[in-house]
């Protein structure tokens, strides 16, 4: 079963706003976080990741939030640029293992 | 480097053919890992192999699914015989050291078509 999960198949903003990716996930013992990005008929690449003792987590136009109450995250990509279009992946591992479990991503399309 | 080579990039076979996907890691990485993605359940992680022995193969949904790595610069995924739900891209990654928060770098991927 799907313990990390994208509800949002595809989001379209304009280029120079905010897009906003979220993700849930349902085992509490995940406790690290990344996403992946991924270009078309390209492997993903690694993007940010944030470590469950933290709650924020940047990197030039790219924030990840973490909820642990809600057992929620979310990938803040600002401003917005062409180039961003792509599907992003969110993943979670857990202490024991390095297992990455993946969601089932998000197409992000940047419009000019 | 070059990155993670797979081969074929494309593949379209028949019902109840066998199919052969192939895997170059990175050279110097010790872990490799084998992935499917689908539209509704995402990256799964079928297989991976430390050092050329596979270690844990539960992600591999069936038997018909089996997974070598004769050596440390190869791997192959078959599928024996196939079906048209094994339609989907195939992703092998390899990561130098395996364990928590270790990038892992992925390959173009393979996108099989089962008719």
């Amino acid at each position: 079963d799907q313990q990390v999960k994208q509800n949002s198949p595809s989001l379209s903003v304009q280029e120079g706003r905010i897009s906003i990716l979220n993700c849930d996930y349902t085992n509490s013992m995940f406790d690290y976080f990344l996403w992946y990005k991924k270009y078309p008929a390209e492997g993903p690449t690694f993007l940010i990741s944030i470590s469950s003792i933290k709650d924020k987590n940047e990197d030039g136009r790219f924030t990840v939030f973490l909820n642990k109450s809600a057992k929620h995250l979310s990938l803040h990509i600002v401003p917005s640029q062409p180039g961003d279009s792509a599907v992003y992946f969110c993943a979670a591992e857990t202490d024991s293992w390095g297992k990455l479990q993946f969601g089932a991503g998000t197409q992000v399309v940047v419009t000019p | 480097d070059a990155g993670v080579i797979q081969s074929p990039r494309h593949e379209v076979t028949e019902m109840g053919q066998e199919v052969t996907l192939r895997c170059k890691p990175i050279s110097g990485h010790d872990y490799l890992f084998w992935y499917r993605q689908t539209m509704m359940r995402g990256l799964e992680l079928l297989i991976y192999f430390n050092n050329n022995v596979p270690i844990d193969d539960s992600g591999m949904p069936e038997d018909r699914f089996s997974a070598k790595m004769p050596n440390a610069s190869f791997s192959t995924l078959k599928i024996q015989p196939s079906e048209p739900r094994d339609s989907a891209v195939y992703f092998c990654a390899s990561s130098p050291v395996w364990g928590r928060h270790y990038e892992q770098y992925f390959g173009p991927g393979t996108r099989l078509t089962v008719t």
